[in-house]
This record gives C-alpha cells, sequence and structure tokens, in this order.
C-alpha cells in the first residue's frame, strides 16, 4: 500500500541528546515535510523540501535539522540545541501540484 | 500572529444532525482550503479543499463554504456521526498552483468534534 511510514512512533531521549525520526513514503511525491504538533496548537512547519537534495526553513526550524538524499526519505534530526523538543511530530508529503498533504502516523518524542 | 482562526476549540452535536465549523484567515494571499481530521495519536486525513473560484464544494456528508469578503469558511457535516468525532483542522495555501508558496499550508488550532450518540 502507498503511503508515509514513520518511525519510531514513541521516542524518549535525555535532555542533550540528539534524536533522529525517520519518514519513508512510497507515494512518488516530491515533497516532503515535517510539522511539530503541540497540545492545543495547530500543526506548525519546521522544514519542507520541494526536490531532492534541497529544502527550506518552515516557521520553527531552529533546534532541528534534516536531509533530503534521496526522493522516498526526508528524516528529521533533533538536535540539543532545541529548547522544548517535546512534542507530537508529523511527516507528510505532496505532489505539489493540488496543496493536499498525506500524512504519516506521527512520532511522539519525549525528553525526559 | 495567527494567520488561520479556529476559534471554537470545541464542539458537541447530536448524532444525526449538522455539524458546522468555523474558520476565518487573515491574510488575503490565501486562495486555496483545506480540511483535515484528525483522530488521537494519529496523521491527519485530508477530507475536503475549495479553491477561492468556488464558494461551495460538497462531498458526501461533507460540504466546505467559502466566503471571500468575509475571509471566513465553514465546514458543514449533515449527518453527523459518532465516527466523525475527532479534531479538525483548517489549513491555507497561497495557491494551490503556484510556486514554492503552494508548498506551505497553514493550520489553525483545530476544533474538537464530539458527537454524541
Amino acid at each position: 500500500d502507498g503511503g508515509i511510514t514513520q518511525s519510531p512512533k514513541y521516542l524518549f531521549r535525555k535532555e542533550g541528546q540528539n534524536v533522529t525520526l525517520s519518514c519513508e513514503q512510497n507515494l512518488n511525491h516530491d515533497a516532503m515535510y515535517w510539522y511539530r504538533q503541540d497540545p492545543g496548537q495547530g500543526l506548525r512547519l519546521i522544514y519542507y523540501s520541494q526536490i531532492v537534495n534541497d529544502f527550506q526553513k518552515g516557521d520553527i526550524a531552529e533546534g532541528y535539522s534534516v536531509s533530503r538524499e534521496k526522493k522516498e526519505s526526508f528524516p528529521l534530526t533533533v538536535t540539543s540545541a532545541q529548547k522544548n523538543p517535546t512534542a507530537f511530530y508529523l511527516c507528510a508529503s505532496s505532489s505539489g501540484r493540488g496543496g493536499e498533504l498525506f500524512f504519516g502516523e506521527g512520532s511522539r518524542l519525549t525528553v525526559l | 500572529d495567527q494567520q488561520v482562526k479556529q476559534n471554537s476549540p470545541s464542539l458537541s452535536v447530536q448524532e444525526g444532525r449538522i455539524s458546522i465549523l468555523n474558520c476565518d484567515y487573515t491574510n488575503s494571499m490565501f486562495d486555496y482550503f483545506l480540511w483535515y481530521k484528525k483522530y488521537p495519536a494519529e496523521g491527519p486525513t485530508f477530507l475536503i479543499s475549495i479553491s477561492s473560484i468556488k464558494d461551495k464544494n460538497e462531498d458526501g456528508r461533507f460540504t466546505v463554504f467559502l466566503n471571500k469578503s468575509a475571509k471566513h469558511l465553514s465546514l458543514h457535516i449533515v449527518p453527523s456521526q459518532p465516527g466523525d468525532s475527532a479534531v479538525y483542522f483548517c489549513a491555507a495555501s497561497p495557491s494551490a498552483y503556484s510556486g514554492a508558496g503552494s508548498y506551505q499550508l497553514t493550520f489553525g488550532k483545530g476544533t474538537k468534534l464530539s458527537v454524541i450518540p
């Protein structure tokens, strides 16, 4: 089945550690995105990538990094510089022509 | 400053009745709007969209209305069913077909809909 796979679903991290969230899609979509959701908040854009080897910062990129070496993959690294990393992270993709995003099931990161 | 606002954090509706979820926006460059539905601990799923060239789009029990002059859109669910209980996000984009800007959706904070059997 075509879709977006995020892993891990749950992740615990100690303060000061970097952690990488995986996102893979087999929808043949050009664009991929990372959003963050906090309780009572909407989805806020962290980074997005329109094509391989290219990505742009979203509204809240500080403390995060990404790479886009393959069309199918868009991993997100939450670095120790991110002051409040505990959140629900959502990866999405789109063909880029209709605005509709397809989301993965999310990864919940908890910093202990 | 919030560019997409969903002023009702929650809404309760009796099964079989109409659910109306509202969304306001402030950015005049937005001309493509989407509604997403989200269950807890899952990713949002696309429900319905509308372009600014229309004022209504219908898909089964779901209808979205757009009032450009008021910068307001609403999602109507008729009849409401218990399975519709979820958080609904309104999202907006500068254009569905323009360049880089079309990739960035701005989301509202969501409205939690509870449909009571």
